[in-house]
């Protein structure tokens, strides 16, 4: 059965204090990997897209890589605008393009 | 460029009533997804649209659940003789092709009462 899991659930960091989110996933062939953003009250918006083991995108103070059983966001000397929840999700295996989307992991940086 | 839009932004109903949630795909993508977020829940997927037919639609929860599609562009999902746990937000997203990166709207809050 496909399966996104994310953690940790929720993570608060001083501002300046680095970080890592992890999402580990079971699919399939796997056909890219998404992390999204989402702010409250707001739809998904789109960071990453990850392809193949070994692969890294970065924006900003975020920073995507990608292993054959998960991916980690690290976030760099976070600021209070970062605060948010961060999305991982995977296309199923029914090659439909649907998404299996993790729990999210909220991220709260105080000043 | 416009992005994926959705309306209303909100909507309270009366258990039993029938909504209607309109999508506005990006211009020119031809897949659009429907999917709903509620607490505890995640985003679960819900209906799948290529052009304006829809080849996946596992993720409806019940008959009362309906989605159409006109024209590659609009999409409409309908939510018959509404319950309380029908209340989510309703979120649709589009992209360019299947399996592309998809583009969110802002969602549609539907709370029954």
């Amino acid at each position: 059965e496909d399966q996104v899991t994310q953690s940790p659930e929720a993570l608060r960091l001083q501002e300046g204090e680095s970080s890592s989110l992890n999402c580990s996933y079971t699919v399939s062939g796997l056909r890219g990997l998404f992390w999204y953003r989402q702010d409250p009250g707001k739809g998904p918006e789109f960071l990453f897209t990850l392809y193949s083991a070994g692969e890294e995108k970065e924006k900003e103070r975020l920073k995507a890589t990608l292993t054959k059983k998960e991916s980690f966001l690290h976030i760099t000397a976070p600021k209070p605008e970062d605060s948010a929840t961060y999305l991982c999700a995977v296309p199923g295996s029914s090659n439909t393009g649907k998404l299996i989307f993790g729990q999210g992991t909220t991220l709260q940086v105080k000043p | 460029g416009a992005g994926v839009s959705q309306s209303p932004s909100n909507k309270v109903t009366e258990k039993g009533k029938d909504v209607e949630l309109r999508c506005d795909p990006i211009s020119g993508h031809t897949a659009l997804y429907w999917y709903r977020q509620s607490l505890g829940q995640g985003l679960e997927f819900l209906i799948y649209f290529q052009g304006n037919s829809a080849p996946d639609k596992s993720g409806l929860p019940s008959d009362r659940f309906s989605a159409e599609r006109t024209g590659g562009s609009v999409s409409t999902l309908t939510i018959q003789r509404t319950q309380q746990e029908d209340s989510a937000v309703y979120l649709c997203a589009s992209s360019a092709w299947t399996r592309e990166t998809q583009y969110f709207g802002p969602g549609t809050r539907l709370l029954v009462l």
